[in-house]
């Protein structure tokens, strides 16, 4: 079964640029079928589709967000990643990566990301 | 852009009664719709898949239906490990895009 762990700093300086890394277990990256996604959770609040790179590199974005997401790929460590660019406090959330395989969804575990000087 | 609402905002019910959560979609869509139970400091849980399809692990109890802008999550005699916060999310075709509800707080009466 497939099973998805995300990594990155927990505190991130306003203006800064947020890093997140998403590993893939129990399957490889490139695996058919699967959209490798980013949600938000704001504190209190519902969940907030990013986006979603698919193997072959290509991504697609919430519309509603303003465009300071970028997420990518790196199939040789079986990994994704999320850089959000000049963070607010208004970023801080839970982050969680999901593979999305069209009818079955599977989780990480989430990360809290607090923007703060 | 579709928008999905959720209803009521809280249900207070207690153990062993029976719980109808609803979620609605501001325009017809496909079966592409799931449903998840938060808890507190966890990720949300895969309930069902496609409208109806249970993930694995969860219980009978548990069911969903609809179609069209519809949608329903039933559960049949509530448990007290199934109150938390529950949310339905729809897929586009294409692009694969996620749209969650606001989600349904089943609390202890």
């Amino acid at each position: 079964q497939v099973q998805l762990q995300e990594s990155g700093p927990g505190l991130v300086k306003p203006s800064q640029t947020l890093s997140l890394t998403c590993t893939v277990s129990g399957g490889s990256i490139t695996s058919g079928g699967y959209y490798w996604t980013w949600i938000r959770q704001h504190p209190g609040k519902g969940l907030e589709w990013i986006g979603y790179i698919y193997y072959s590199g290509s991504t697609y974005y919430n519309p509603s967000l303003k465009s300071r997401f970028t997420i990518s790929i790196d199939t040789s460590m079986n990994q994704f990643s999320l850089k959000l660019s000049s963070v607010t406090a208004a970023d801080s959330a839970v982050y969680y990566c999901v593979g999305d395989h069209g009818d079955f969804y599977y989780w990480g575990q989430g990360t809290q990301v607090t923007v703060s000087s | 852009e579709i928008v999905v609402t959720q209803s009521p905002a809280t249900l207070s019910l207690s153990p062993g009664e029976r719980a109808t959560l609803s979620c609605r979609a501001s325009q017809s869509v496909s079966s592409h719709l799931a449903w998840y139970q938060q808890k507190p400091g966890q990720a949300p849980r895969l309930l069902m898949y496609d409208t109806s399809k249970r993930a694995s692990g969860i219980p009978a109890r548990f069911s969903g239906s609809g179609s069209g802008t519809d949608f329903t999550l039933t559960i049949s005699s509530l448990e007290p490990e199934d109150f938390g916060v529950y949310y339905c999310q729809h897929r586009t075709n294409w692009p694969p895009a996620l749209t969650f509800g606001g989600g349904t707080k089943v609390e202890i009466k």
